[in-house]
């Protein structure tokens, strides 16, 4: 059975940084790209990020809002993909969820439970 | 960006009666292998969003077949034909034909 478990979350503040990992299970990891999508408390889901598989290249797509500020990496023998995120803002608190990727197009087959950021002083 | 608007925002819907929720985008999401890569996705509280339908009309296994999905240019609909309590939920339409995905807003479904 397919898994995906997101961890790395917690209290942060402003201007700092956290690496969140994504860590799936019951597929081969290595054959999928993976998505971040994030959701802030009382809002609705926002596309964060997405990394290729290392078949197509392992390269990676932004948002504009985190452009510049995160970065997504995988580690395929490990089964884990990274979000790191670098000064962060109080805007970034929200429920970050990683998505596998079945073939092109954001079509998001199976998604983590999500971890919670806070941003904070 | 692709704006996608999804309307109404706030469905409320007696139980067994159908529902309807449009998404409309901002532009074609035909890409260039022909496929339209629109998606809709369901939240019921607390939980993780879980993929309902992908590529406008493709039903997810498991996801019982009162759920359909269509398009016409550049709108697209999920249809529930008989609203049950387990369909509570936000449901979001989401494209990924153009960089960076995008979704709508969400339409939140409540039981009247």
């Amino acid at each position: 059975e397919v898994h995906l478990v997101e961890s790395g979350g917690g209290l942060v503040q402003p201007g700092r940084s956290l690496r969140l990992s994504c860590t799936g299970s019951g597929f081969t990891f290595g054959e999928y790209a993976v998505s971040w999508v994030r959701q802030a408390p009382g809002k609705g889901l926002e596309w964060v990020g997405f990394i290729r598989s290392k078949a197509y290249g392992g390269t990676t797509e932004y948002a504009a809002s985190v452009k510049g500020r995160f970065s997504i990496s995988r580690d395929d023998i490990n089964n884990i993909a990274y979000l790191q995120t670098n000064s962060l803002k109080t805007e970034d608190t929200a429920v970050y969820y990683c998505a596998r990727e079945v073939g092109y197009g954001g079509n998001l087959d199976y998604w983590g439970q999500g971890t919670l950021v806070t941003v904070s002083s | 960006d692709v704006v996608l608007t999804q309307s109404p925002l706030s469905l409320p819907v007696t139980l067994g009666q159908p529902a309807s929720i449009s998404c409309r985008s901002s532009q074609s999401l035909v890409y260039s292998d022909g496929n339209t890569y629109l998606h809709w996705f369901q939240q019921r509280p607390g939980q993780s969003p879980r993929r309902l339908i992908y590529k406008v009309s493709n039903r997810d296994s498991g996801v019982p077949d009162r759920f359909s999905g269509s398009e016409s240019g550049t709108d697209f609909t999920l249809k529930i034909s008989r609203v049950e309590a387990e369909d509570v939920g936000v449901y979001y339409c989401m494209q990924g034909t153009h960089w960076p995905r995008t979704f709508g807003q969400g339409t939140k479904l409540e039981i009247k």
